[in-house]
């Protein structure tokens, strides 16, 4: 199994600034996912954080708004930009070791925005 | 893209009672997990069944992939499981949630 450290945990933001969350897992994932979880939903994916190019976004979902990192196999980052109380939800990122294996979660960012 | 239900949306429990929640997915998948949201908001997950069945302590699980559908079994429920329970599927990389089943479990 893999541990995921998700930070911050949760945040009280402004209108207009931007928040980046940071994932950093125990050992090397072959993939890595951010999602967003709006309140009383269900987990929506936002895109797929690929080592080393540009993020695979889903329909909805744009770089400009949720830029993301990974530099790495253990390391990734999602930016919540010019944000508006719309984008208050739990924001998740997961990693799984291969295709056909277990996903594991962070402990999820709750988000705020006023 | 793959399509999650799950069934019921809701259900309220009187402690100790028995429970059966139900997944049903859209087309053949990879992987499918079973997650228990805590009031924190934090994933745990409870069974990773892409097929078969799997018991732990009193939950269980079962995937019956040709027929494209999940079964969690909570046993002898308890008010600390109350929570919203999630499906997942994996089809090629990406997993997709169901809706969840929220359980209300009453002392």
């Amino acid at each position: 199994s893999a541990v995921i450290s998700q930070k911050p945990s949760r945040d009280i933001c402004q209108r207009g600034t931007s928040l980046t969350i940071q994932c950093q897992v125990d050992s090397q994932v072959t993939m890595m996912f951010w999602y967003r979880q709006q309140p009383g939903q269900s987990l929506t994916l936002i895109a797929t954080a690929n080592q080393g190019s540009e993020a695979t976004y889903e329909s909805g979902f744009v770089i400009d708004k949720f830029p993301i990192s990974r530099p790495n196999l253990t390391f990734s980052t999602l930016t919540v930009s010019n944000m508006s109380p719309e984008d208050s939800s739990i924001y998740l990122c997961s990693g799984i070791t291969g295709g056909n294996t277990e996903a594991f979660f962070g402990q999820g960012t709750r988000l705020t925005v006023v | 893209g793959i399509q999650v239900e799950q069934s019921p949306p809701d259900l309220i429990l009187q402690e100790g009672a028995n429970s059966t929640l139900r997944c049903n997915f859209s087309d053949s998948v990879n992987n499918l997990q079973w997650f228990h949201q805590n009031p924190w908001g934090q994933l745990i997950n409870l069974f990773y069944i892409p097929s078969g069945t799997k018991q732990n302590g009193r939950l269980s699980a079962t995937t019956v992939a040709t027929e494209r559908y999940s079964l969690l079994y909570i046993s002898s429920s308890q008010t600390t499981d109350s929570g919203v329970y999630f499906c997942a599927v994996q089809n090629n990389n990406d997993m997709r949630f169901g809706a969840g089943t929220r359980l209300t479990v009453k002392p």
